[in-house]
């Protein structure tokens, strides 16, 4: 099964901090990782994806890090801003199939 | 910019009830794709659509079914609507079927 396995399921970090997110998969077929970002209230929207050719990619204060090897790749966001707050999903394809999804995590950052 | 609209916001029905959820997008859009999302459990994917009128069963498909007579609406049916198909249900369209995927604002079901 393509499965994605994210942790933690929910998080606290403190304004200022560095946010962690983790996922894991098991298929090597996949090919293109990318991250969403759903607001209360609001559908997810993509933040940030990552291909595996590439063992990091950083936007503004997200970054992935992506370890191949390892099958794992994770967002971390530095300088938590209250306004980051939000639900963050992981997921992964292979060629032109669709996404498969973590759980998500609920990331609450508190002043 | 893409929209994704979802006809209501929330809605409460009573058990047994026949509900329709309408979902509409202005991308030209060959995918569409209904999930429902529940806490811990995150998105779980019940059917898609990479075509009009094609349709493929998604992860939980069971009491659900959707149809697209136009490119551009994809409606979900819960044929007998039960107290376990409280959630919130997303709709999302994509150009292709693993492209990045527009969602719309989500419907919050409540069925007493």
């Amino acid at each position: 099964q393509q499965q994605v396995k994210q942790s933690p399921q929910s998080l606290i970090v403190q304004k200022g901090g560095i946010s962690i997110i983790n996922c894991a998969y098991e298929n090597t077929a996949f090919d293109y990782f990318p991250w969403y970002q759903q607001f209360p209230g609001k559908g997810p929207a993509l933040l940030i994806a990552i291909r595996p050719d590439v063992s990091e990619k950083k936007e503004g204060r997200f970054t992935i890090s992506f370890n191949k090897s390892a099958k794992q790749f994770s967002l971390h966001i530095m300088d938590s801003q209250p306004g980051d707050s939000a639900t963050y999903f992981c997921a992964a394809r292979f060629g032109n199939e669709k996404l498969t999804f973590g759980t998500g995590t609920r990331l609450t950052i508190i002043p | 910019d893409v929209k994704v609209t979802q006809s209501s916001r929330y809605l409460v029905k009573r058990t047994g009830e026949k509900v329709f959820l309408e979902c509409v997008q202005d991308m030209d859009h060959e995918n569409m794709f209904w999930y429902r999302q529940d806490p811990g459990l995150g998105l779980r994917l019940i059917y898609f659509s990479y075509d009009v009128k094609m349709k493929e069963k998604g992860d939980i498909p069971e009491g659900y079914s959707v149809s697209r007579e136009k490119k551009e609406r994809f409606s979900l049916i819960l044929e007998s609507a039960s107290t376990n198909q409280t959630s919130m249900y997303l709709c999302a369209s994509s150009f292709g079927r693993g492209d990045t995927q527009y969602f719309g604002p989500g419907t919050r079901l409540t069925v007493l």
